[in-house]
């Protein structure tokens, strides 16, 4: 079955806690991405992927890292998460560019 | 950079009524369209998108219709049904690099 994975589906955690968010894709697309959804803001991009080891800033990377050593793992990092990180991720994944993009289940986070 | 404004934020609708929801782009460069679905709880998925080539397209109830000129793209559902009820995000961008997504609108279908 074609899906994009993410792990954990919730968690709750300290200002301060490094925490990594997985995201898995089977469909051997090349772009992959991040968003945060918050409520009035919709869909903002943190980065994104254009194929292995290529990354680039979204609109909201401050606080954020990434990585793409493999074509179907695209990782989030937060080193140093903060409260105002708290919102809910997405992952997405697509065959070239943004189009037509395939979103994971999505991870929701609390930072107290 | 590219900006994404939406309208409306919340709409209501009878059953069976025509639902319209409108965006407007900033960069004249964006050539993809997308209209994402989100049913509550659920993931965005995509329902139809358009390319700047192309002035509408239509999938069964659905429509979407772009002017590059006025920097404006629209969605239209036909015979609206309970099962649209869903926040509608529309997006702007490239098809190579971003798309940058807008606020969302909260549709309420009225059985």
């Amino acid at each position: 079955e074609a899906q994009v994975t993410q792990n954990p589906r919730y968690l709750i955690t300290v200002t301060g806690k490094k925490l990594t968010v997985t995201c898995s894709q089977n469909m051997n697309h090349e772009y992959m991405s991040w968003y945060r959804q918050d409520p009035g803001l919709g869909l903002r991009q943190i980065y994104y992927s254009m194929n292995v080891e290529v990354t680039d800033k979204g609109d909201v990377p401050e606080g954020y890292k990434v990585s793409r050593k493999e074509k179907r793992n695209f990782p989030l990092i937060l080193e140093s998460p903060s409260p105002n990180q708290t919102s809910l991720y997405f992952c997405a994944s697509s065959f070239s560019g943004p189009n037509e993009q395939y979103f994971g289940p999505g991870t929701r986070l609390t930072v107290t | 950079g590219e900006n994404v404004e939406q309208h409306p934020s919340t709409l209501s609708v009878q059953e069976g009524d025509s639902a319209v929801i409108k965006c407007t782009y900033s960069d004249s460069a964006s050539n993809y369209f997308p209209w994402y679905k989100q049913e509550l709880g659920k993931r965005p998925q995509l329902i139809i998108d358009i390319r700047s080539n192309v002035g509408e397209k239509k999938d069964q109830r659905i429509a979407v219709t772009l002017n590059k000129t006025a920097k404006h793209f629209s969605l239209h559902i036909t015979e609206t049904q309970p099962e649209d009820s869903a926040v509608y995000f529309c997006a702007a961008g490239t098809s190579y690099d971003k798309v940058i997504f807008g606020p969302g609108t909260s549709l309420s279908v009225i059985p």
